[in-house]
C-alpha cells in the first residue's frame, strides 16, 4: 500500500533556508511525487512535481527559491531566502492507475 | 490561463443533500480527470475520488462509497460531487482538482459545506 510520510512541522528563520521531506513507502521508491503549498485560510497549490531521478517541473510562477530533489525513496522541498508567506502546510502527493495518495502534511513556521 | 470555479458555501441540515459544482476554463476540458479531495476543519487532505471526463465514469475512493455521486456536464465543462443523507462529520471543504501527469497541478478555491441542525 502507497503511503507517504511527512513531519508534521518544521521551523526555519526569515531568510534562511529548510528542507521538507516526504517518504515513500517500501516499495514505492520509483513514484513520482507532487508537492503542493496550502496557505492559511487558502485552497491547495501546485508547486512542482518530483521525478525518480530528482528532476522536477515546477507550476506556473513558482519561485526559483523553491527546488525539489529526490533520493531514493525520498522526495524533498527546498525553500531557499525563506519570506513570511511561506509560512503555510506543505503536502506530498502521489497517484497510481486510477489512486491518489497524500502525506499527512508538514506545517512550516517561519520564525 | 486553467482555472477551476466552485460553487459557494452550503449549510445544509443533516439527512438533506449538497451538490457542489466545479466549472473548468483555460483547457481541453475531456483531456484530464477531475478529482474531489475533502479537508475536514484542521485535518489534512483527503482524496474522494476522480471521474474520467470522457466516459463519465466515476471511481470512489476507499471510504468514499455509498452517499456519493460524481457526474458531469460536458456541455459547460462542469463536473458536480453531490452528498447525501449528510451528517455532522461531512461539514469540510471539498475541493475539485485537475488531475494528470503532474498529479493535481490546478484546484479549485473550495467550497464549505458546513452540516448542523
Amino acid at each position: 500500500q502507497l503511503v507517504l510520510t511527512q513531519s508534521p512541522s518544521a521551523s526555519a528563520s526569515l531568510g534562511a533556508s529548510v528542507k521538507l521531506t516526504c517518504a515513500l513507502s517500501s516499495g514505492h521508491s520509483r513514484f513520482a511525487i507532487a508537492w503542493l503549498q496550502q496557505q492559511p485560510e487558502k485552497g491547495p497549490r501546485f508547486l512542482m512535481k518530483i521525478n525518480t531521478d530528482g528532476s522536477h517541473i515546477k507550476g506556473d510562477g513558482i519561485p526559483d527559491r523553491f527546488s525539489g530533489s529526490s533520493s531514493g525513496a525520498e522526495r524533498y522541498l527546498t525553500i531557499s531566502s525563506l519570506q513570511s508567506e511561506d509560512e503555510a502546510d506543505y503536502y506530498c502527493q502521489a497517484w497510481g492507475t486510477g489512486i491518489w495518495v497524500f502525506g499527512g502534511g508538514t506545517k512550516l513556521t517561519v520564525l | 490561463q486553467v482555472q477551476l470555479v466552485q460553487s459557494g458555501s452550503e449549510l445544509k441540515k443533516p439527512g438533506a443533500s449538497v451538490k457542489v459544482s466545479c466549472k473548468a476554463s483555460g483547457y481541453i476540458f475531456n483531456n484530464y480527470a477531475i478529482n474531489w479531495v475533502r479537508q475536514a476543519p484542521g485535518q489534512g487532505l483527503e482524496w474522494m475520488g476522480w471521474i474520467h471526463t470522457n466516459t463519465g465514469n466515476p471511481t470512489y475512493g476507499q471510504g468514499f462509497t455509498g452517499r456519493l455521486v460524481f457526474s458531469l456536464d460536458t456541455s459547460v465543462n462542469t463536473a458536480y460531487l453531490q452528498i447525501s443523507s449528510l451528517k455532522a462529520e461531512d461539514t469540510a471543504v471539498y475541493y475539485c482538482a485537475r488531475g494528470g501527469e503532474r498529479g493535481g497541478d490546478n484546484w479549485g478555491q473550495g467550497t464549505l459545506v458546513t452540516v448542523s441542525s
